[in-house]
């Protein structure tokens, strides 16, 4: 059974600091990852799609790798801003095959906080 | 406002009470979604719709809970006889269609309805 982790579950850091939010997985058999933001009382926004093929994907600020054979992913947030503030949960969807509808298998999120 | 939208918002009810939570994906999205995400956890997958017809159930936690897509667009998520664990709040999210390429993959969520059970 496929299960996610996300370390650590809060961070606290000055703005401007570069930070790496982890996520692993235990069954190296996925079809992609994906990165969401989640705001208190919202739903999620998707930040960045890894399909199984790739190692990496950038958007902006962010940066996420995968390392499919060690069940790893990294989210990489550059220059960090007080707006950053949110709770970031990775999602991971198994492979396209008979029985498999495209359900996410999510962690449980890291908050992270960013200080004035 | 293309986006997936859910009503309620929030849902306060009393223990015992049937609930019904509607979400509109969306429009021409094969694929339909519903999460569980409670308080301080990750969501997690209660069923899944292509078109009209529910093939992954797997995810509800009791017979409780049922979920509907009648005309392959608008879903409602069912709770009967609410209990305090129900309590959660319930995403949904869907997806153009079950193909290959992620773009078509790619999951959009909606902003979750929030259910408190007294």
């Amino acid at each position: 059974k496929q299960e996610v982790t996300q370390i650590p579950a809060a961070l606290s850091v000055p703005e401007g600091e570069n930070l790496v939010l982890n996520c692993s997985f235990t069954d190296s058999a996925i079809y992609n990852l994906q990165w969401f933001r989640q705001d208190p009382g919202k739903g999620l926004t998707s930040l960045l799609l890894i399909q199984s093929s790739q190692r990496e994907q950038t958007s902006g600020r962010l940066n996420a790798s995968l390392d499919k054979s060690s069940g790893r992913s990294t989210l990489y947030i550059a220059a960090s801003q007080p707006g950053d503030s949110a709770t970031y949960l990775c999602a991971v969807r198994p492979p396209l095959q008979a029985g498999n509808t495209g359900k996410l298998i999510f962690g449980q999120g890291t908050t992270l906080q960013v200080k004035p | 406002g293309a986006g997936v939208s859910q009503s309620p918002r929030y849902k306060v009810a009393k223990r015992g009470q049937d609930v019904a939570l509607r979400c509109d994906p969306i429009s021409g999205h094969v694929s339909l979604f519903w999460y569980q995400q409670a308080l301080g956890q990750g969501p997690e997958f209660l069923t899944y719709f292509q078109n009209e017809a529910q093939l992954d159930k797997s995810g509800l936690p009791s017979d409780r809970f049922f979920a509907e897509r009648p005309e392959g667009s608008v879903s409602t998520l069912k709770i009967q006889r609410t209990q305090q664990e129900d309590s959660a709040v319930y995403l949904c999210a869907s997806s153009l269609a079950p193909r290959r390429d992620s773009s078509y993959n790619e999951q959009f969520f909606g902003p979750g309805t929030r259910l408190t059970v007294l």
